[in-house]
């Protein structure tokens, strides 16, 4: 059973360039949570969406949108690049309430310069 | 708000010292509480979790306890291992269908051998 994956793993961009993240859930998983980790931080929550809408946002700007399909894959796109975007981001899966526990995957390095 | 509090790092033990890193939390209701592991160039794996008070979490030799009268849940280790050199996050999650987890700052462990 193939876990949560992510692509790219690396990937470098230009301030003012926009960047599309992918995640595909672990298998069975209907809810997808996006997270940003800076360098030496916590994660801090982004979005989370179920059945292909948002449902709840932490505090990031528009910029920071997103999108889920009907194979519960998700997006996340990044406009306007700022150098504060350069982080690790995570995706989570998981299954509203079973546990409270979510799945993370290896993440995609984002570097912006 | 919801948060996480956790003791600052870096920590440098020895191979086969006794390990605690500290963790309060504040949060309405009764969270479930976790503990995750983020090894060098790599996501986040979950290393234990607690849903209910007085619940012990254990895995790999590390326990936490989640203890509301103090809102604690730090994690122990009886002999730590130069394996074990990563940097670890407490988080809670609220029991609700939207179950973000909200991450503590992490606190970085190397063990020497």
């Amino acid at each position: 059973d193939a876990g949560v994956t992510q692509s790219p793993t690396h990937l470098i961009k230009t301030r003012g360039q926009q960047v599309t993240l992918r995640c595909s859930p672990k298998s069975g998983h209907d809810t997808v949570s996006w997270y940003q980790q800076a360098l030496g931080q916590g994660p801090q929550f982004i979005f989370q969406y179920y059945e292909e809408e948002e449902r709840q946002r932490g505090n990031f700007p528009d910029r920071f949108s997103g999108h889920q399909f009907p194979n519960y894959s998700s997006e996340l796109n990044v406009n306007a690049l700022l150098l504060g975007d350069s982080a690790l981001y995570l995706c989570a899966s998981s299954v509203p309430g079973e546990n409270y526990e979510q799945y993370f995957g290896p993440g995609t390095r984002l570097t912006v310069t | 708000g919801n948060s996480v509090t956790q003791m600052e790092g870096p920590v440098t033990l020895s191979e086969e010292a006794f390990l605690t890193i500290n963790c309060t939390y504040t949060a309405t209701g009764y969270p479930s509480l976790f503990w995750y592991v983020q090894y060098p160039g790599e996501g986040l794996q979950l290393l234990l979790k607690a849903t209910k008070a007085d619940d012990k979490g254990s895995n790999k030799g590390f326990e936490a306890t989640y203890r509301k009268e103090t809102t604690s849940f730090h994690l122990e280790k009886g002999s730590v291992q130069v394996s074990d050199s990563a940097v670890y996050f407490c988080a809670l999650s609220k029991k609700t269908s939207y179950d973000k987890v909200i991450f503590g700052p992490g606190t970085s462990l190397s063990v020497i051998p």
